[in-house]
């Protein structure tokens, strides 16, 4: 099973809310990851978790703020945002960063995105 | 000059024929090259996993890397209406570094 879920599959909210997006894997994945994608751009890389651990933190307005709760579940929470936040938010899992454990694949596994539209 | 450089197409191509799609890269430290497939509004799906150069199949895809001229590749035997997505190569070196993406080919298989 190669299954990264996410949810919601759509998302619009206002400039004043507050949402979240999840993310879940049940591969026994140690690094999660946050992406941003434009439409016809590739995927923008945003956070990296690593053993529920931030690893890598993309130069990323406060207004996006990651959580990683357990091995198998990773948040994103939203709020203040701007129109131009609008895009597909990709979550995805690999079994751990290079280095993290020994012998592990840093083959990245993409969930299917949530449509985010900032009115 | 960008890290991986991709032709953005869009490629168009009858039923059938052989697809052949590139990046070409400047750092020399990637190690890992993979390729994703994305349909239109969703996930990018991994298609193939190679580590340093040499060629791997599977199925109807075979994936070359040559490390010397900082070039992969990605062939698509038997095109099928179905295969018609964006192709985005991506790349990374050893430790944490992040993956790095072409901007993608667009290919579209005519029926």
């Amino acid at each position: 099973d190669t299954e990264v879920t996410q949810t919601p599959k759509h998302l619009v909210m206002g400039m004043t809310n507050k949402k979240s997006l999840k993310c879940e894997q049940h591969m026994g994945h140690r690094a999660m990851y946050w992406y941003k994608q434009k439409a016809k751009k590739p995927p923008e890389l945003m956070f990296v978790y690593s053993y529920e651990k931030l690893s890598i933190n993309e130069s990323v307005p406060s207004r996006f703020s990651p959580e990683c709760p357990n091995s198998s579940l990773l948040n994103l929470h939203l709020h203040a945002l701007q129109p131009e936040d609008s895009a597909l938010y990709l979550c995805a899992s690999s079994q751990a960063l290079l280095g993290a454990q020994a012998g592990a694949s840093n083959e990245q596994f993409f969930g299917p995105g949530t449509r985010l539209t900032v009115l | 000059q960008k890290e991986v450089e991709q032709d953005p197409g869009p490629l168009s191509v009858p039923e059938g024929a052989i697809v052949s799609l590139n990046c070409t890269y400047s750092n020399s430290a990637f190690q890992y090259f993979m390729w994703y497939r994305q349909y239109s509004r969703k996930g990018p799906e991994l298609l193939m996993y190679t580590y340093s150069s040499g060629n791997k199949e599977d199925g109807r895809f075979t994936a070359q890397v040559d490390k010397s001229s900082k070039y992969i590749s990605l062939f698509i035997r038997d095109s099928q209406p179905s295969d018609s997505a964006t192709y985005l190569c991506a790349m990374s070196g050893s430790g944490n570094t992040p993956l790095v993406f072409g901007k993608g080919t667009r290919l579209s298989v005519i029926a």
